[in-house]
């Protein structure tokens, strides 16, 4: 199993330019999330999925878009970069034991940077 | 306000030392205490978790010492070894309807040889 895998690792952007980064996982996981993490800030919630079809925001949604149309893909989406995006964001996925996320397994990262 | 509060935001210990890194929560409707432990350019990986009904949790060198009506908890590292040097954090999960974890400030461990 490949577990949780991001694309891109790196990526600079312009203010104003939209991308998507990649998340994909190979092990059935019903939920899904992305952070982002800042130097003294810890990891903080972006948005998250309990399923196929299903997304709600996390602590710090604002700017960012999601879906889940597959199990395996968690695509998040910049709608318009700032600098105050420039951050490693992570992608995780996770069971759901009893509608509450077990274990959460991250992939390696990617970290932007927005000019 | 859902907020876990860690501390020491960094720390040097020697070889053979222990390691104690303490957070502190708010919400007493959390569930679950896991620790994470990053390695630079990695993303996080669970290292141990404790639930509220028991007071610790021992994983090899890890432990977990865990504190209902302080609503303290705190990771000890046993014997700390030089590839211990990490960045941990804790988290807390909320009970509610959605189980988000919430997690700590992070703390830059350095066990120097």
């Amino acid at each position: 199993n490949a577990g949780v895998t991001q694309t891109p690792k790196f990526q600079v952007l312009k203010t104003g330019q939209s991308m998507t980064l990649q998340c994909a996982q190979d092990m059935n996981h019903e939920y899904m999330s992305w952070y982002r993490q800042d130097p003294g800030m810890g990891l903080r919630l972006i948005h998250y999925s309990v399923g196929a079809g299903i997304t709600d925001q996390g602590e710090v949604p604002n700017g960012y878009n999601v879906s889940r149309s597959t199990t395996e893909d968690f695509p998040l989406r910049l709608l318009s970069a700032a600098p105050s995006q420039t951050s490693v964001y992570f992608c995780a996925s996770s069971n759901l034991a009893g509608g509450f996320p077990d274990t959460q397994y991250f992939g390696p990262g990617t970290r932007l940077t927005v000019l | 306000q859902q907020q876990v509060k860690q501390s020491p935001q960094s720390l040097i210990v020697q070889k053979g030392g222990i390691s104690i890194i303490n957070c502190a929560y708010e919400n007493t409707a959390f569930d679950y205490f896991p620790w994470y432990q990053q390695f630079p350019g990695k993303g996080p990986a669970l290292l141990i978790a404790i639930r509220p009904d028991v007071s610790e949790k021992k994983e090899g060198r890890f432990t977990i010492s865990f504190n209902k009506s302080a609503k303290q908890f705190s990771l000890h590292i046993m014997d700390s070894q030089p590839g211990d040097s990490a960045t941990y954090f804790c988290a807390a999960r909320g009970s509610g309807n959605t189980g988000k974890l919430i997690f700590g400030q992070g703390t830059t461990l350095q066990v120097k040889p």
